[in-house]
């Protein structure tokens, strides 16, 4: 079974300049998350989805992030423009549906982004 | 005061001696609290969870929940070289609504040949 797909893996961009990511969650998994980790820290909840629903997005940066999940099923995350201080690992992560328990949290490889 | 609190390190040991790894925690309505590993460039894949308070085993691993101190640990045994990474606490809190993961900074475990 694949596990969270994302792309692209590494992204260098100029400040002010937009960014996307994309992330496919693992097949029938409902809930589907956005965090970011800056360096020697942990991950931090950018938003959460149950379906096509944002039922999370607290602390979403929302002048410049935005986030969509058509269809329930792909994921993607825009930064428009970006800043110095948005560089960081964007990791995507799933769950099963009703599924509260960090027990079955997936998470892909993340989208390195560096803002020079 | 960070939701959820670790000593970033670097811990370090010598092979075969056992690691412990601590968090602490806010004083909020939680539920579940889990350690993550995480390799350098790599993303953070589970360890243990713990719902209870006392002492629960997988392994080598042993994970241990105090609610009144709102204090949980990881004791790793026979610590290998294979086993330096970084060590994150995560919680679920439910007094927010936010079913989410709510990770410390993580703790460097270095484990000497």
């Amino acid at each position: 079974e694949a596990g969270v797909v994302q792309s692209p893996r590494y992204k260098i961009i100029e400040k002010k300049q937009p960014v996307a990511f994309w992330c496919n969650p693992i097949s029938g998994h409902n809930t589907l998350y956005w965090y970011r980790q800056n360096l020697g820290q942990g991950p931090e909840l950018l938003i959460r989805y149950e379906n096509e629903e944002a039922v999370d997005d607290s602390q979403l940066p929302k002048d410049r992030f935005s986030a969509e999940r058509l269809k329930g099923v792909d994921s993607t995350l825009k930064i428009q423009p970006a800043e110095l201080g948005d560089s960081a690992v964007y990791l995507c992560a799933s769950s099963p549906r009703g599924q509260t328990s960090g027990n079955t949290i997936y998470f892909g490889e993340g989208s390195w982004l560096t803002v020079v | 005061q960070k939701e959820v609190e670790q000593n970033s390190g670097p811990l370090s040991v010598p092979e075969g001696a056992i690691a412990s790894l601590n968090c602490t925690y806010s004083d909020r309505v939680s539920q579940s609290f889990f350690w993550y590993r995480q390799y350098s460039g790599k993303s953070p894949e589970l360890i243990m969870s713990i719902y209870s308070n006392g002492d629960k085993e997988d392994g080598r691993f042993t994970a241990q929940l105090n609610k009144a101190s709102q204090y949980v640990s990881l004791l790793i045994r026979d610590s290998q070289p294979s086993d330096s990474a970084t060590y994150l606490c995560a919680v679920i809190f439910m007094d927010t609504g936010r079913r989410a993961l709510t990770f410390g900074s993580g703790t460097r475990l270095q484990v000497q040949p």
